[in-house]
C-alpha cells in the first residue's frame, strides 16, 4: 500500500473550516484515498473516500489533486466535537486483502 | 443498525495471566478484523477473517495470541500468557464483504487491556 504523510497536529477555531492535508506521492491508479477519524476513547470512524474526483458527504469534503499525489479533507464548520485524530489511508480498489493500514494521523484540536 | 459490540471494555491482569476479548460484528458483515492500538500509535492489524476463514494473520504473535470466528459471526481474541507490552486497546471492526471496490470498516469502541 502507498505510504501517506500527514502533519502531526493542527489547530482550528470553532466555526471555521478545518483543512487537513495528506501527501500520498506514491499512490497508484487503483488505490482509493480514505479518511477516518478517532475521537478520544472511541474506535475509528469512517468519514469519506475517493478515487479521482472530489467527494462530499454530510461530514466532510475530500479534494484530490489532479495528479492524485495529495489530498485535503475539509470540515466546513468545525465544532468542538470534531477534535480527534484524523487518519489518511490509501488502499487498493481490488485484491483479496482489504485491510486498512493506519499511520499516526493528525491530531486536530478545535478551540472555542 | 446496531454497531460492532465488544466486551469487556476494560481489563486489568497480571503478566503471564490470560485474557479473552469478544466481538459481535454488524449483522451480515462477512469480514471481521482485530486491531491492536498502543497508546500514541495508529491501530495495527492483527488478524482478518472472511466468514470463518483467516485471510491475514501475518502480524499476529502466534506464540501468545489466538483468534477464532466460529460460524462466521462472533469472534474471540485470546492472549496467553500476557506480557507488559500487550497493554493496548484491542479494536474489532467489520465490513460488508471482501470483494468490494470501496470497503468501509465499522469499528467497535474497543477493549482496553492493562497488564501489570
Amino acid at each position: 500500500d502507498a505510504k501517506t504523510t500527514q502533519p502531526t497536529s493542527m489547530d482550528c477555531a470553532e466555526g471555521r473550516a478545518a483543512n487537513l492535508p495528506c501527501n500520498h506521492s506514491t499512490i497508484s491508479g487503483n488505490e482509493y484515498v480514505y479518511w477516518y477519524r478517532q475521537i478520544h476513547s472511541q474506535g475509528p470512524q469512517y468519514i469519506i473516500h475517493g478515487l479521482k474526483n472530489n467527494e462530499t458527504n454530510e461530514m466532510a469534503s475530500l479534494i484530490i489533486t489532479e495528479d492524485r499525489k495529495s489530498s485535503t479533507l475539509i470540515l466546513p464548520h468545525a465544532t468542538l466535537r470534531d477534535t480527534a485524530v484524523y487518519y489518511c489511508i490509501v488502499r487498493p480498489v481490488g485484491g483479496s486483502n482489504y485491510k486498512l493500514t493506519f499511520g499516526k494521523g493528525t491530531l486536530l484540536t478545535v478551540n472555542p | 443498525e446496531a454497531g460492532v459490540a465488544q466486551s469487556p471494555r476494560y481489563k486489568i491482569i497480571e503478566k503471564r495471566q490470560s485474557v479473552a476479548f469478544w466481538c459481535n460484528p454488524i449483522s451480515g458483515h462477512a469480514t471481521l478484523y482485530w486491531y491492536q492500538q498502543i497508546l500514541g500509535q495508529g491501530p495495527k492489524l492483527l488478524i482478518q477473517f472472511q466468514n470463518n476463514g483467516v485471510v491475514d494473520d501475518s502480524q499476529l504473535p502466534k506464540d501468545r495470541f489466538s483468534a477464532e470466528r466460529l460460524k462466521g459471526v462472533d469472534s474471540t481474541l485470546k492472549i496467553q500468557p500476557a506480557k507488559l507490552e500487550d497493554s493496548a486497546v484491542y479494536l474489532c471492526a467489520s465490513s460488508p464483504r471482501q470483494n468490494s471496490g470501496a470497503n468501509v470498516l465499522t469499528f467497535g469502541a474497543g477493549s482496553r487491556l492493562t497488564v501489570l
